[in-house]
């Protein structure tokens, strides 16, 4: 049962361009949402999150965008650098859920290549 | 380095034998999570830690895992009799919980245990 997709296993954008990735969600109760970067043999890195009770937010080049009634998101980068070449993944949280408070439900990742 | 550490980095063992791999959340946090990635896909949840209390385990976690937070601070995974399908990487994340505090969902991840079972 995956409660968060990411259904294109990698992306290719050329330096400069805007990258767009993707998630659904099938779960209602998700109402918190973050975007992770990781690179080859370390941990993934926290990089941007949505509450449910917004639409979209900001920080620097990266933009997250919610649309809850088609439970999809988006993780946009403007412009992107060779640098944020990795695997990005979605997660999910159910943070109404008591106890189950901050387990990430995960998608199944996208790898990004940003071309010189 | 005050992030999460993990011990050891990489765990090659035959089936059948017990390994343990070893968790040092960020000072501060209350809250230790253990996940697993195996290749293609991402981190699924295995269990977490309340301080010293175990309050939730995945239906992945079968009989021959155990996880331990005896004093609140580092945790340890085992797994026994490992099987060739255990072979993947573990990872631990922590946070700091509070109640009447600031709703935050951004785990640290540690680097990771890569487990390989031949």
């Amino acid at each position: 049962d995956q409660q968060v997709k990411q259904n294109s296993p990698s992306l290719s954008v050329q330096e400069g361009r805007i990258s767009i990735l993707n998630c659904d969600y099938t779960n209602s109760m998700f109402d918190y949402f973050l975007w992770y970067k990781k690179y080859p043999a370390e941990g993934p890195t926290f990089l941007i999150s949505i509450s449910s009770i917004k639409d979209k937010n900001e920080d620097g080049r990266f933009t997250v965008f919610l649309n809850k009634s088609a439970k999809h998101l988006s993780l946009h980068i403007v412009p992107s650098q060779p640098g944020d070449s990795a695997v990005y993944f979605c997660a999910a949280s159910a943070r109404r859920s008591g106890t189950s408070y901050g387990k990430l439900t995960f998608g199944q990742g996208t790898i990004l290549t940003v071309h010189p | 380095d005050t992030g999460v550490s993990q011990d050891p980095r990489h765990k090659i063992t035959k089936r059948g034998q017990n390994v343990t791999f070893r968790c040092d959340p960020i000072s501060e946090h209350n809250r230790l999570y253990w996940y697993r990635q195996t290749l293609g896909q991402g981190p699924e949840f295995l269990t977490y830690f309340q301080n010293e209390a175990q309050l939730e385990k995945s239906r992945l976690l079968s009989d021959r895992f155990s996880a331990e937070r005896p004093k609140g601070s580092f945790s340890t995974l085992e797994i026994q009799r490992t099987e060739q399908g255990d072979s993947a990487m573990y990872l631990c994340a922590s946070i700091r919980f509070q109640v009447l505090g600031p709703s935050y969902n951004e785990q640290f991840f540690g680097p990771g245990t890569r487990l390989t079972v031949l």
